[in-house]
């Protein structure tokens, strides 16, 4: 238990339908983070997030939406998306936003997608 | 259990031995690395970091080594057990950004009792 919760552990939509993706930490942590993780790519970072503000979009296509309503909560609004999008997301967490000796990044057990 | 990266390095061991696996990182400006592993169905585990001013640095079990020069970063796992069966990664974080961490591919090692 990494104090890093993502719902739903599995999800099959099709290339029309709108889903979500919810994170919850519960760590007191001011940076989160949305990574991407497929079978054929190393981890991709994709947003992130401080003190619910975002300082990061590194070049995901508009169909992937983050929100953070406050700083213990990160959703990821998908929409339209295409079957090369099904992947492991997986949602992390950090102290303070800059990565250094003793300021960890703590992720969850990630979202399975599926796009048919 | 699911797993993500399929074509991936393996490297096999049998329990009690020791274990190394390698990364090659990509800029000679990245100044601090971090080792992960992941289980099947997990999410990444943080297990040692280093600064790039250090070139050693251990931990329970575990020791990082950096080699600047050729760009290499080694993970020594001693006495390996069947629980450090996972995926193992390396990240670097470029001198450029202080939080925007580039991942290897990972090294799937599998332990046998």
């Amino acid at each position: 238990e990494t104090g890093v919760t993502q719902t739903p552990r599995h999800l099959v939509m099709g290339m029309t339908n709108k889903k979500s993706l919810k994170c919850e930490q519960h760590l007191g942590h001011n940076a989160m983070y949305w990574y991407k993780q497929s079978a054929k790519k190393p981890l991709e970072l994709m947003f992130v997030y401080s003190l619910e503000e975002r300082v990061e979009n590194n070049s995901v296509p508009s169909r992937f939406s983050p929100e953070c309503p406050n700083s213990s909560h990160l959703f990821l609004h998908l929409h339209t998306l295409q079957p090369e999008d099904s992947a492991l997301y997986l949602c992390a967490s950090s102290q303070e936003i800059e990565v250094y000796s003793g300021n960890t990044i703590y992720f969850g057990e990630g979202s399975w997608l599926t796009v048919v | 259990g699911e797993s993500v990266g399929l074509h991936l390095p393996t490297l096999s061991v049998q329990e009690g031995d020791n274990s190394i696996i390698n990364c090659a990182y990509s800029n000679s400006a990245s100044d601090y690395f971090i080792w992960y592993k992941q289980e099947s169905g997990k999410g990444p585990q943080f297990i040692i970091d280093i600064r790039s001013n250090m070139d050693k640095r251990q931990g329970q079990r575990v020791t990082v080594l950096l080699n600047k020069t050729v760009k290499h970063l080694s993970l020594q796992i001693a006495a390996t057990q069947p629980g450090d069966s996972a995926v193992y990664f390396c990240a670097e974080l470029f001198g450029g950004s202080n939080y925007k961490l580039t991942f290897g591919k990972g090294t799937l090692l599998t332990v046998n009792p």
